[in-house]
């Protein structure tokens, strides 16, 4: 089965400081995705990245960037975090022919 | 634009009642539709899909049908159990023209069984 690992379950930061989440898959897939999730909003998609340091921004972009040096790994970086990005942050990848998602456990990250 | 809508929760049923939960869309082109189920603490998991019309997506006892008349993919299970409790998505994936297909996803409909 396909493995999408998120480094960490729980985070907490501080304002202002710099935050990277990170997300690794196992099965070769060129494409990965960062969403947040929030109550009452669902899943809105951050960045997505189709092949290696190709990226582009999903519906909510601002206020973060991502890196994607080597296949297989997608980070997320808040470059000053802020209160109102206390969210869970999920990560995802998927390949063609059908492009359904798996998912990472999620990284509930909470800023102070 | 294109979008999901799901109906809202949350649905409580008694065990081994019978569950639907709907689902409609609004879309330019020809998705493939899923249903993803989220458990308590965890990462959504997928379900079931269907990629064309007419399409039939099973797994788990739960079943959706892919109804293009209707833009609709309706989740249904016919004997709920308590370990079912969980949020259910609805999405649908379509290519925008560019490398990839972008999911998008209904707001999630939280389900509680009670024994």
């Amino acid at each position: 089965d396909v493995k999408v690992t998120q480094s960490s379950r729980y985070l907490v930061k501080r304002t202002g400081e710099k935050v990277f989440l990170e997300c690794v898959q196992d099965m070769d897939h060129e494409n990965m995705f960062w969403y947040r999730q929030d109550p009452g909003l669902g899943l809105r998609l951050i960045y997505f990245s189709y092949d290696v340091k190709m990226k582009e921004k999903g519906d909510i972009p601002e206020g973060y960037s991502v890196s994607r040096e080597k296949k297989e790994r997608f980070s997320l970086i808040l470059e000053s975090a802020s209160t109102n990005q206390t969210s869970m942050y999920l990560c995802a990848s998927s390949a063609p022919p059908e492009y359904g998602y798996t998912f990472g456990s999620g990284t509930r990250l909470t800023v102070v | 634009g294109d979008s999901v809508t799901q109906m809202e929760g949350p649905v409580t049923l008694s065990e081994e009642a019978f569950l639907t939960i709907n689902c409609t869309y609004t879309a330019t082109g020809y998705p493939s539709l899923f249903w993803y189920v989220q458990y308590p603490g965890e990462g959504l998991q997928l379900l079931l899909k269907a990629t064309k019309a007419d399409d039939k997506g099973s797994n788990k006892g739960f079943e959706a049908t892919y109804r293009k008349e209707t833009t609709s993919f309706h989740l249904e299970k016919g004997s709920v159990q308590v370990s079912d409790s969980a949020v259910y998505f609805c999405a649908l994936s379509l290519n925008y023209g560019g490398a990839t297909n972008k999911l998008i996803f209904g707001t999630g409909t939280l389900l509680a069984v009670q024994p």
